[in-house]
């Protein structure tokens, strides 16, 4: 079985700040690991993805990932914040079809 | 160059009625997958189909619920007999490979309220 737990269901930083989301996960394969951001009222766009090879993967606006296997982990970053970061962020894992979803963190950016 | 397309955005219905939502893959996708997003909770999977076929269920309640995606046409997700706990976002995601090499991209969803 898998699952995702993404520690702090609200996370806030300034303008500029570095931002920091985090995302460990389970599974008993390989998993296959992504980050996706939903705005209010919208579906899910994917920011970065990681399937095989590279553990430090780059993503669109800024943002990048690293899996650590030794510590199950995936965490979301980014050196400084916009405030167009602001929205709802979701680390997701897979295997094969279907992905399974933490609750989500949602990131305020203060001026 | 449309992405995955879902209609209706929002749908109100009352108690015991039906509600169908559609969703049309990206152009060359013929996997699609619909997951549940109810309030302050992350996406559910609840059903995975490719053309005419249903290939992974294992998220759909048993009951009033159920799923196609046809030869032509968009792929729908109906509920029959709504309940308030039915009230949720819906989301289609779609992708041309029935693996996650190639990710999912997602629709906008349909937003379900029942009365």
């Amino acid at each position: 079985a898998q699952s995702v737990t993404q520690l702090g269901s609200h996370v806030s930083v300034s303008e500029g700040a570095l931002v920091l989301l985090r995302c460990n996960y389970s599974s008993s394969v390989p998993p296959y690991l992504f980050w996706y951001v939903q705005y209010p009222n919208q579906g899910l766009q994917l920011l970065l993805k990681y399937t095989t090879g590279a553990t430090l993967v780059k993503g669109i606006n800024g943002f990048e990932a690293e899996f650590k296997k030794s510590e199950t982990s995936f965490h979301l970053t980014k050196p400084s914040a916009h405030m167009s970061d602001a929205a709802e962020y979701f680390c997701a894992v897979g295997s094969q079809g279907n992905l399974i979803f933490g609750k989500g963190t949602k990131l305020s950016v203060k001026p | 160059n449309a992405g995955v397309m879902q209609n209706p955005r929002h749908l109100v219905r009352r108690r015991g009625q039906e509600a169908r939502l559609r969703c049309s893959p990206m152009k060359g996708h013929s996997h699609v997958y619909w997951y549940r997003q109810l309030p302050e909770e992350g996406l559910k999977f609840m059903v995975y189909l490719q053309k005419e076929n249903i290939i992974d269920e294992s998220g759909m309640p048993k009951e009033r619920f159920s799923a196609e995606f046809p030869k032509e046409g968009p792929s729908i997700l109906r509920i029959q007999q709504v309940v308030r706990g039915d009230s949720a976002a819906y989301f289609c995601a779609s992708s041309p490979v029935g693996t996650l090499t190639q990710p999912q991209h997602f629709g906008d969803g349909t937003r379900l309220s029942i009365l």
